[in-house]
This record gives C-alpha cells, structure tokens and sequence, in this order.
C-alpha cells in the first residue's frame, strides 16, 4: 500500500500562505487521485479538495474556492497544497489521502501536517 | 451538499459489547458510504469501504451495513484497542462529506 510522507509542522501569521507537500514514499503517486483532508483541534474530519494524477484537474470545496491551490510534481512524485489568506480558524492538521477515482473511499493517508495560524 | 449525521457522538461499553453506530445522509447516496477508525494523534483509518465491504487487513469484527440514506457500523465484540473515533463518509457526489463522528470508550 502507497504510504504518504508529508512536511513538517508550520507556524503562520494571520494574512500569509502555507506551503504543505505530500510525497509517497517507496511508490509513484502517478496513477492516484490525492485528496486533502483538514481537522481543526477536537472538531471532525473536512475535506478540501482533490487533484487527478496529471495534475491538470483540481476541484474544491466551495468554501476554500480562492484560497486552496493543489499541484503535483509527477517528476518527484510529490503533491502540493497551499493556502492562502490564512486566518486563525485555519489552524488545523492537514492530512493528504489517495483514491483510485475521483469519487471514492481514501485508502492511504499521510500522517498528517499541523499548521498553525496565530499572529 | 449531503449531510452526514451520525450517532450517537460518543459510546461507552464494556470488553465484549455489541456496539453499533449509525449514519444518516440527507438524501440518498446508494451505498457510497465509507467508515474510518481515527486514534488520538493519528490520521484516519479506511476500515469499511462501499457500505458493507471490509478493507484488506481488517478485523472481521467490524462490519458495516445499510443503503440509501441510512447505514450502521458495528463491533461485534468490542476490544481495548478499538477505542477511537469513527467516522463515515459519502462520496455520491462532491464535496466530500463526513459525518461528525463517535468518540468509543471502554466502561
């Protein structure tokens, strides 16, 4: 099974962006659709948004339409979302996923990336 | 977008029990429902995929049922090791959208 390693813990202040990467190690990410995931501190689980494997269809929740950006490098088998306009109740783990299709259960997930926002 | 209500929020139960989660969508989703097992500073777990089958390397205790718009998910002998918080998941149509979980704890 693919296993997901993502970047290290960030700290923002209110306005900036994060950067987050999700590579998968010991595999190709090339054939998966990779979902991205949050969970804010206590609360559920929120998705996203998701990329197709050549990178060039990304869809969004409507709430973070304007705000969430997802590419991949399929040269580096890495993945990318970044956030903008950052606020506090953006503090939250992030985790990637994989799917085979579009619409499907997540099977692999990485072990998740804590950002926090706080000025 | 399809709601995901689950129930109870959290569940306490003896080693053994029979223990049984619901989830509810707000409209019909087939069986396009998933469940995950999430353990405190982890991330998710797939545990049931398509309403009713097992992933690979999943205890058989757990099974999970239903179709349309109501589903349950249950531990037919409830084990130390299952304590987390479970969650379910439509993928019938975007956005993704889970249900808001239930926290099991021993008794």
């Amino acid at each position: 099974q693919v296993q997901l390693v993502q970047s290290g813990a960030e700290v923002k202040k209110p306005g900036a962006s994060v950067k987050v990467s999700c590579k998968a190690s010991g595999y190709t990410l090339t054939s998966y659709y990779i979902h991205w995931v949050r969970q804010a501190p206590g609360q559920g689980l929120e998705w996203m948004g998701i990329i197709n494997p050549s990178g060039d269809d990304t869809r969004s929740a409507q709430k973070f339409q304007g705000r969430v950006t997802m590419t991949r490098d399929t040269s580096t088998s890495t993945v990318y979302m970044e956030l903008s306009s950052l606020r506090s109740e953006d503090t939250a783990v992030y985790y990637c996923a994989t799917s085979g299709t579009y619409l499907s259960w997540l099977d692999a997930w990485g072990q998740g990336t804590l950002v926090t926002v706080s000025s | 977008d399809i709601q995901m209500t689950q129930s109870p929020s959290s569940l306490s139960a003896s080693v053994g029990d029979r223990v049984t989660i619901t989830c509810q969508a707000s409209q019909d989703i087939s069986n396009y429902l998933n469940w995950y097992q999430q353990k405190p500073g982890k991330a998710p777990k797939l545990l049931i995929y398509d309403a009713s089958n097992l992933e690979t390397g999943v205890t058989s205790r757990f099974s999970g049922g239903g179709s349309g718009t109501d589903f349950t998910f249950t531990i037919r002998s409830l084990q130390p090791e299952d304590i987390a918080t479970y969650y379910c998941q439509q993928f019938d149509s975007p956005p993704l959208t889970f249900g808001g979980g239930t926290k099991v704890e021993i008794k």
